[in-house]
């Protein structure tokens, strides 16, 4: 059975760091074809694809946030970890992360809220 | 970066009724495309991949279509737990794009 759970600050404030932690079970990060994504969802808003990373280590960031974003995993203790640094108040919503099957995202964890706010 | 275009952004419709979404993409995706549901405070489930092709465990009534640049979603006799949020997403390359969205209501 695949799980994802995702867990973060729950509140920061603009300028800071984002770290964020996908701790899942079911499944192996180095079989061939898995990865694990992170996607965001505003308020009331729609999906957007953050970062990826593969079986082989391979990274993928969305170019419009590339320069803030760091994805890493910790393959022993079935970790992958998400940075964003500068945070502002439009990095405020729901960050979920999942596991993805070459070009999916077939299984998704619950989400965690992230507020950036003074 | 490929847009991905969803129609309508809402739509009511009855209980028993066929309903068809439109994702239209800037390239060929090469039927490279999935579709999510996504709940009120749920994360987003993967309803079809590879454009046509059923998720392990999502009732039949769901079907997608459509090649080159333009997909469709269609559920037919719509449940009550089908009313929701749908997302297109196109897989072929990166940035991994989502349209943006189509509510689905209850008339």
């Amino acid at each position: 059975q695949v799980t994802l759970k995702e867990s973060g600050p729950g509140i920061l404030q603009p300028s800071q760091t984002l770290s964020l932690t996908c701790s899942f079970s079911g499944f192996l990060l180095s079989a061939s074809s898995v990865g694990v994504g992170w996607i965001r969802q505003p308020s009331g808003k729609g999906l957007e694809w953050l970062a990826t990373i593969g079986w082989e280590d391979v990274k993928h960031y969305n170019p419009s946030l590339k320069s803030r974003l760091t994805i890493s995993k910790d393959t022993s203790n079935n970790q992958v970890f998400l940075k964003i640094t500068s945070v502002d108040t439009a990095d405020t919503g729901t960050y979920y992360c999942a596991h993805s099957d070459y070009y999916y995202f077939d299984y998704w964890g619950q989400g965690v809220m992230v507020t950036v706010s003074s | 970066d490929i847009q991905m275009t969803q129609s309508p952004a809402s739509l009511s419709a009855s209980l028993g009724e066929t309903v068809t979404i439109e994702c239209l993409a800037s390239e060929d995706i090469y039927d490279i495309l999935a579709w999510y549901q996504q709940k009120p405070g749920k994360s987003p489930q993967l309803l079809i991949y590879d454009a046509s092709s059923l998720h392990t465990g999502v009732p039949s009534r769901f079907s997608g279509s459509g090649s080159g640049t333009q997909y469709s979603l269609k559920i037919n006799s719509l449940q009550p737990e089908d009313f929701a949020s749908y997302y297109c997403q196109n897989g072929l390359s990166a940035p991994l794009t989502f349209g943006s969205g189509t509510k689905l209501e209850i008339k």
